[in-house]
């Protein structure tokens, strides 16, 4: 089931924040961040584990509400380099074997001088 | 080190070609994924190798043919694709039974004609 992203767009200026949602109505094993530059791969953001972490890299951290099945993606004081699509990845974990992430459609953030 | 390396970076094929895509690893990872990607879209996933075995086959045409040689490499053969298939191909690779972070390779621009 493909987890549900929100905005779909967004456009900020340098300097400021940004937050993306990242929503399932499975129980989740863990969500996977990626962001993708025009024309190259994506690229592994971090990592939230179910149990209600919260991680950081840089100016960009991301929570995981395990009730909720949600995570959002907070990106402070955003940067040019910001700029691209950012996708959730959902891991279920539904059974043996089962090692496959669904992508949501993807949340295309511009940052702007 | 976090590298996947694809072969050829574009592709031009005809609609009664065959060609090969190559993908390869050399982090010890014992799962490796095809994606194709539309424009504006996610990656969607096509086939899960894991352990060398054929795990998800995402009811993907016969035209596609994946084959896993080794650990270490992922083919993707094509034949007879039609002009829909055209797309960027994604390969990555992950260690399953650890957080199972995906590594994404720059993939194959494929254009058929």
């Amino acid at each position: 089931q493909q987890p549900v992203q929100s905005p779909q767009a967004v456009i900020l200026r340098e300097g400021e924040d940004a937050v993306i949602n990242c929503s399932s109505s499975k129980a989740l094993y863990s969500v996977h961040w990626y962001r993708q530059k025009h024309g190259e791969a994506p690229v592994f953001l971090m990592i939230l584990l179910k149990g209600g972490e919260q991680k950081g890299h840089d100016k960009i951290s991301a929570s995981f509400n395990e009730k909720k099945q949600q995570s959002s993606l907070y990106l402070t004081a955003s940067q040019l380099s910001y700029s691209g699509t950012y996708f959730c990845g959902t891991d279920l974990r539904s059974g043996a074997g089962s090692y496959q992430l669904t992508f949501g459609k993807g949340t295309k953030l511009s940052v702007i001088p | 080190d976090t590298e996947v390396t694809q072969t050829p970076k574009h592709l031009v094929m005809g609609m009664t070609n065959k060609k090969s895509l190559k993908c390869e690893q050399h982090m010890g990872h014992r799962a490796m994924y095809w994606y194709k990607q539309k424009a504006k879209k996610p990656p969607e996933l096509m086939f899960v190798y894991s352990y060398e075995k054929l795990s998800i086959n995402e009811s993907v045409p016969s035209r596609f043919s994946p084959e896993c040689p080794n650990s270490s490499l992922l083919n993707l053969h094509l034949h007879a694709l039609q002009p829909e298939d055209s797309a960027l191909y994604l390969c990555a690779s992950s260690q399953p039974l650890a957080k199972n972070i995906q590594y994404f390779g720059a993939g194959t621009r494929l254009s058929v004609l």
